[in-house]
């Protein structure tokens, strides 16, 4: 079955720190590839996403994820973290042929940016 | 409204209860899903409708758990017998449907939680 697998449940870090938070998926077919953050009190919304093309895709708020299909990775970076990317993340799997439609998350990772 | 609405925000009920929670999708939106988000457990695909499509269940946890999707518009999800293991907050969210965009826009969320 497909799944998704961040291996970091819980991430402290100090601002103006380097971000990498892990995502991998078992599926071995073409997949479209997703970043959602939950920001405390609010709903999901859509950070990124890789469908095709150039592997390293950019995001909102200077966040970027790079699709390496040989390791079935999409780890999520930021250069510089700031107090205000405190949140949940979340990395999420789709099947990239047919309309399948299924969305399939990870368990998330919390972020926890000291000022 | 312009997004995803859902209700109730809060439910408390008893074990051994039934429940519903209702879904208002965005307008014009052909896709909606249901998830589960439990502490620890990131979100937990439920059922997914596209269009006239039979719907996928594949993600409801049991025979208990239920969901009808009424004129391609409003959804409910429908727990029976309700247990304390069902306590999360359920998602709900829509895409546009046909080409597999992956965006999907979440509501709030409704908390249950079963004494």
């Amino acid at each position: 079955a497909q799944s998704v697998s961040q291996h970091n449940h819980h991430v402290i870090l100090s601002e103006a720190a380097s971000l990498e938070l892990g995502c991998n998926y078992s599926y071995g077919g073409t997949v479209n590839l997703f970043w959602y953050v939950q920001y405390p009190g609010q709903h999901l919304q859509l950070l990124l996403k890789y469908f095709s093309g150039d592997p390293l895709v950019k995001g909102i708020k200077g966040f970027e994820a790079e699709f390496i299909k040989s390791k079935f990775s999409f780890n999520l970076r930021k250069p510089s973290v700031q107090w205000s990317d405190t949140a949940e993340y979340f990395c999420a799997v789709t099947r990239g042929s047919g309309n399948t439609g299924k969305l399939i998350f990870g368990q998330g990772t919390t972020l926890q940016v000291k000022p | 409204g312009a997004g995803v609405s859902q209700s109730p925000s809060n439910k408390v009920t008893e074990k051994g209860k039934d429940v519903e929670l209702r879904c208002d999708p965005i307008s014009g939106h052909t896709a909606l899903y249901w998830y589960r988000q439990s502490l620890g457990q990131g979100l937990e695909f439920l059922i997914y409708f596209q269009g006239n499509s039979a719907p996928d269940k594949s993600g409801l946890p049991s025979d208990r758990f239920s969901a009808e999707r009424t004129g391609g518009s409003v959804s409910t999800l429908t727990i029976q017998r309700t247990q304390q293991e069902d306590s999360a907050v359920y998602l709900c969210a829509s895409t546009p449907g046909g080409a597999n965009t992956g965006e999907l826009f979440f509501g709030e969320g409704s908390r249950l939680t079963v004494l």
